[in-house]
């Protein structure tokens, strides 16, 4: 599975957007790029994924390059709940395998 | 909304002792997994089920870990001994699709703390 790279740690103001990058120069065409946040002491939970366009949801957006070596998850106005690990994986469409590989996370904090 | 269960939600045992973990996925849900997080790291798959039947377990130390999701349903997660580095939650996740489905979403339970003294 193609790897992704993701800044350790980010900071943020409460109500304020908040942008998280995630690199991945060696996705492939059938890749689709997921994202999952772990709140403290919960099981990582589902926000977005997404294949080529950007897509929107309830929890937050997802802005992927052109290219598609980059991605980037937007929460539009964070809450101090949104305080969590966030995963950006890689998923390959038609793989054998069906198990979320995931990497160290970007540990956001929300300060009020 | 269903919610994957585990139990129980926090375990201290002592090293060379036996421990279980019990999980109850989401109704339906055809695709079982077990992951193990260090603290610091993401989890990592242990085993994962299509129905009753293992689909992969490459990473299940089998020396001691074993699994099993007897009727396709709950499943059980059973280290004997226990080791100091086993210390980890242990999380179980479900999700509808069989597997491969790429863009079939994982539900997590809220895990189980291990701690082994």
């Amino acid at each position: 599975d193609a790897k992704t790279t993701q800044p350790n740690s980010m900071e943020s103001n409460e109500e304020e957007p908040v942008h998280l990058p995630c690199n991945h120069s060696t996705i492939s065409g059938t890749d689709y790029i997921h994202w999952y946040r772990q709140l403290p002491s919960q099981g990582p939970e589902y926000v977005i994924h997404g294949l080529t366009s950007n897509v929107n949801n309830r929890m937050a957006s997802l802005a992927i390059a052109e290219d598609r070596k980059s991605s980037t998850l937007i929460l539009h106005r964070a809450t101090l709940r949104d305080a969590a690990v966030y995963y950006c994986i890689l998923r390959r469409y038609g793989g054998s395998q069906g198990n979320l590989i995931f990497g160290k996370g970007t540990k956001l904090s929300v300060k009020p | 909304e269903a919610e994957v269960a585990q139990s129980p939600r926090y375990k201290i045992t002592e090293k060379s002792q036996a421990v279980a973990f019990w999980c109850d996925p989401i109704s339906g849900h055809a695709t079982l997994y077990w992951y193990r997080q260090i603290l610091g790291q993401g989890p990592e798959l242990l085993v994962q089920f299509q129905d009753e039947s293992v689909v992969d377990d490459s990473q299940l130390p089998k020396d001691r870990f074993s699994a099993e999701r007897l009727k396709g349903v709950d499943s059980t997660l059973k280290i004997q001994p226990a080791e100091l580095g086993d210390s980890a939650m242990y999380l179980c996740a479900s999700s509808r699709l069989t597997s491969g489905a790429s863009t079939d979403t994982q539900y997590f339970g809220p895990g189980t703390r291990l701690t082994v003294l």
